[in-house]
């Protein structure tokens, strides 16, 4: 069936710091693809979304780019500040069923 | 103001008894769902709906039961509530139900079996 995966569960950084999240994914259909976001006590929210049509998603200095023949979609941020701090989820839509998301990494970042 | 209200946002209960999530959404989307996680798991979709018809059930047990009484509220009645029941749960909504579609999450309801 369709998958998601992450590996990290954790990354540690300073700010300033170059943050890279591995995600990669599973399906026989065409993917759209996101990175949601969770703050303490709050829902998770999106943070980018990218389709087949355009490989490439950018916001709030985050970016993602999915990768069909590697069947990836790394997110990553140049500097990252101690407010980027919060659990990062790649999620897949496919195939018409509910977005499946990953296991999350939580990002910290220390001052 | 929140867009997608939960309500309560914590909550206790007994083994054996039974509680309603209430989840109410003005964003005026047609489509609404329902996550559960749990500290032993990831974010894990329950159920979803459209225009107040069920569209997907991915929780193995009757014992959770969606209520969508307009289009804008899906409910979530759970019976002879079990520890293992502890999670937060999410509502969501998107504009239409289709996998390609940006959900937006309420904050979510705590809920505690002791």
């Amino acid at each position: 069936g369709d998958s998601v995966t992450q590996m990290q569960g954790q990354v540690t950084l300073s700010e300033d710091d170059f943050l890279f999240i591995n995600c990669t994914y599973s399906t026989t259909w065409y993917p759209t693809l996101f990175w949601y976001v969770q703050y303490p006590g709050e829902g998770p929210q999106l943070l980018l979304k990218v389709t087949t049509a355009n490989n490439k998603g950018i916001s709030r200095g985050f970016e993602a780019t999915y990768d069909k023949r590697t069947t990836s979609f790394h997110l990553q941020k140049a500097s990252v500040q101690e407010s980027d701090s919060a659990v990062y989820y790649c999620v897949l839509g496919a195939g018409g069923r509910a977005l499946i998301f990953g296991t999350g990494t939580t990002v910290s970042v220390s001052p | 103001d929140p867009k997608i209200i939960q309500k309560p946002k914590y909550l206790v209960a007994v083994t054996g008894s039974e509680k309603i999530l209430i989840c109410e959404q003005y964003l005026g989307h047609n489509a609404m769902y329902w996550y559960r996680q749990s500290a032993k798991k990831p974010l894990e979709f329950m159920f979803s709906y459209s225009y107040q018809k069920l569209m997907d059930n991915q929780t193995a047990s009757s014992r959770f039961q969606p209520q969508s009484s307009k289009k804008n509220h899906l409910d979530l009645q759970i019976t002879a509530l079990k520890p293992d029941d502890s999670a937060t749960y999410f509502c969501a909504s998107s504009q239409v139900w289709a996998s390609a579609e940006t959900l937006y999450f309420g904050s979510g309801t705590r809920l505690t079996v002791l």
